[in-house]
C-alpha cells in the first residue's frame, strides 16, 4: 500500500513565477491538507480539501490556491512567488483519524 | 502567538533510558493531540495521539500523557533506542470536523539524540 506521494521532490523557481505541487493521498483517504514548513519551524497549515472543496484555510494569502480531483489527489498552486515562499511543502491525507504526511516538496525561490 | 510550544530544542539520552519530550499549549479549545517523528529529508511520521477525554495513551514503547488543567502533554519513550533519534513534533487540533480532521497546529519540534 503506497503512502502519501508528492511531486516533484525539489523545485527551483524565480521570484514572480508560479508553481504547482502535486499530492496523491494514501489509499482509502479522502481528505488532503497542505502545510508549509520553514527551516527550524513546525509545519504551518495552508488549507484542507474534502469532496473537492476547500474546507478549512489557514492564514495564507490568496496567492496560495489549491484543487482536489475526483480521485482525491490534490494540487497546490502558488502565484507571484516571493523569496519567503522558499520552504518544504507537505501534503497530508486522512480519512477519519490521524493525518499521514508525504515526504514533501522542497521549493527554493531565487 | 504560538499556541503549541516545545520549549526544549534538543534532548540527549543514553540508549535504554527513558526519553521524555514535553509540550505546552495555550488554547483550551484543542481536543486532540498528536506526536510526529521526522527524519531529515522525510515527511513527519505519525507516532501516537490522544483525545482530550483521556489522560494517557500507550502504544508499545511510546506513551503520551495529557494534563488538561496544566495544558501540558508529554511523550515518554521507554526504552530509548538509537533509531529513535529524530525531530519530534507535538501537534494539536480543534476538532471542528472531528478528531484530528481539523487543521493541525505544530510546535517547533525537539531534536532527540539517543546515544549508544
Amino acid at each position: 500500500d503506497a503512502g502519501v506521494t508528492q511531486s516533484p521532490t525539489h523545485l527551483i523557481k524565480t521570484r514572480g513565477q508560479q508553481v504547482t505541487l502535486r499530492c496523491s493521498p494514501k489509499s482509502g483517504h479522502d481528505t488532503v491538507s497542505w502545510y508549509q514548513q520553514a527551516l527550524g519551524q513546525g509545519p504551518q497549515f495552508i488549507f484542507q480539501y474534502y469532496e473537492e472543496e476547500e474546507r478549512q484555510r489557514g492564514n495564507f494569502p490568496d496567492r496560495f490556491s489549491g484543487h482536489q480531483f475526483p480521485n482525491y489527489s490534490s494540487e497546490l498552486n502558488v502565484n507571484a512567488l516571493l523569496l519567503g515562499d522558499s520552504a518544504l511543502y507537505l501534503c497530508a491525507s486522512s480519512r477519519l483519524y490521524e493525518q499521514y504526511f508525504g515526504p514533501g516538496t522542497r521549493l527554493t525561490v531565487t | 502567538d504560538q499556541q503549541v510550544k516545545q520549549n526544549s530544542p534538543s534532548l540527549s539520552v543514553q540508549e535504554g533510558r527513558i526519553s521524555i519530550l514535553n509540550c505546552d499549549y495555550t488554547n483550551s479549545m484543542f481536543d486532540y493531540f498528536l506526536w510526529y517523528k521526522k527524519y531529515p529529508a522525510e515527511g513527519p511520521t505519525f507516532l501516537i495521539s490522544i483525545s482530550s477525554i483521556k489522560d494517557k495513551n500507550e502504544d508499545g514503547r511510546f506513551t503520551v500523557f495529557l494534563n488538561k488543567s496544566a495544558k501540558h502533554l508529554s511523550l515518554h519513550i521507554v526504552p530509548s533506542q538509537p533509531g529513535d533519534s529524530a525531530v519530534y513534533f507535538c501537534a494539536a487540533s480543534k476538532g471542528q470536523y472531528g478528531g484530528s480532521q481539523g487543521n493541525l497546529i505544530f510546535g517547533k519540534g525537539t531534536k532527540l539524540s539517543v546515544k549508544p
